[in-house]
């Protein structure tokens, strides 16, 4: 069955701190797709990066970057350099191909200035 | 805007009541999706439509949940005779079916308190 977890339930940084968030996962399928979610004070959850099975390839999106590693079955996010506006809930979440998907329970970042 | 719509945004009822959420999805999507997300948890699959066709149901949906999308665009989800275990935020979501592009976009969600 598919699971995610996101052991890390709180985190507190300084602003200009760089921060890794963790994400573990588990799937019997050899093709699926996880992504993180952006959910901020205001509720509405916000995409920021869809990485696919087959494609182990970091990627780095200005002050953000994902390091995906199917050896451990971790994809986890960092962001470097950190601001007050990166403040939200941080959910890690896999999906098969076109389905439906599995969350883990979220990590809540908070950083102060 | 054109992005995922959800009506209304707070819902307060009393126990016993039944309670109807619209969806608007993404125009282009043909996937809606419903969630239920409870404090300090991710959210859980409810059920999704291809088009107007129901394909999957969690078993998190029980009877007094009912769900349709009868033209392939907007979707309802109905609960009857709410329960206090119902309160959560219910998010709808829409993704589209070309290509490799599945994330989901997520409308703001509507917040079901039951009294």
């Amino acid at each position: 069955a598919q699971k995610v977890t996101q052991a890390q339930t709180e985190i507190s940084v300084v602003e200009k701190e760089d921060v890794t968030l963790d994400c573990v996962y588990e799937t019997r399928d050899t093709t699926y797709y996880l992504f993180w979610y952006k959910q901020p004070p205001s509720g509405e959850l916000v995409f920021l990066i869809r990485r696919n099975s087959f494609d182990e390839q970091n990627e780095i999106s200005g002050r953000y970057s994902w390091n995906f590693q199917k050896s451990t079955s971790s994809f986890n996010f960092t962001i470097t350099a950190s601001q007050v506006v990166d403040s939200a809930v941080y959910f890690c979440a896999l999906s098969e191909a076109l389905g439906k998907f599995y969350f883990g329970s979220g990590t809540k970042l908070n950083v102060k200035p | 805007d054109t992005g995922v719509s959800q009506n209304p945004r707070h819902k307060i009822t009393k126990r016993g009541q039944n309670v109807t959420f619209r969806c608007d999805p993404i125009s282009e999507h043909n996937r809606l999706y419903w969630y239920r997300q409870t404090l300090g948890q991710g959210p859980e699959f409810l059920t999704y439509f291809q088009n107007e066709a129901q394909l999957e149901k969690s078993r998190l949906l029980s009877d007094r949940f009912s769900a349709e999308r009868p033209k392939g665009s907007f979707s309802t989800l109905e609960i009857q005779r709410t329960e206090q275990g119902d309160s959560a935020m219910y998010l709808c979501a829409s993704s589209p079916t070309s290509g490799e592009r599945n994330e989901q976009f997520f409308g703001p969600g509507t917040r079901l308190t039951v009294l």
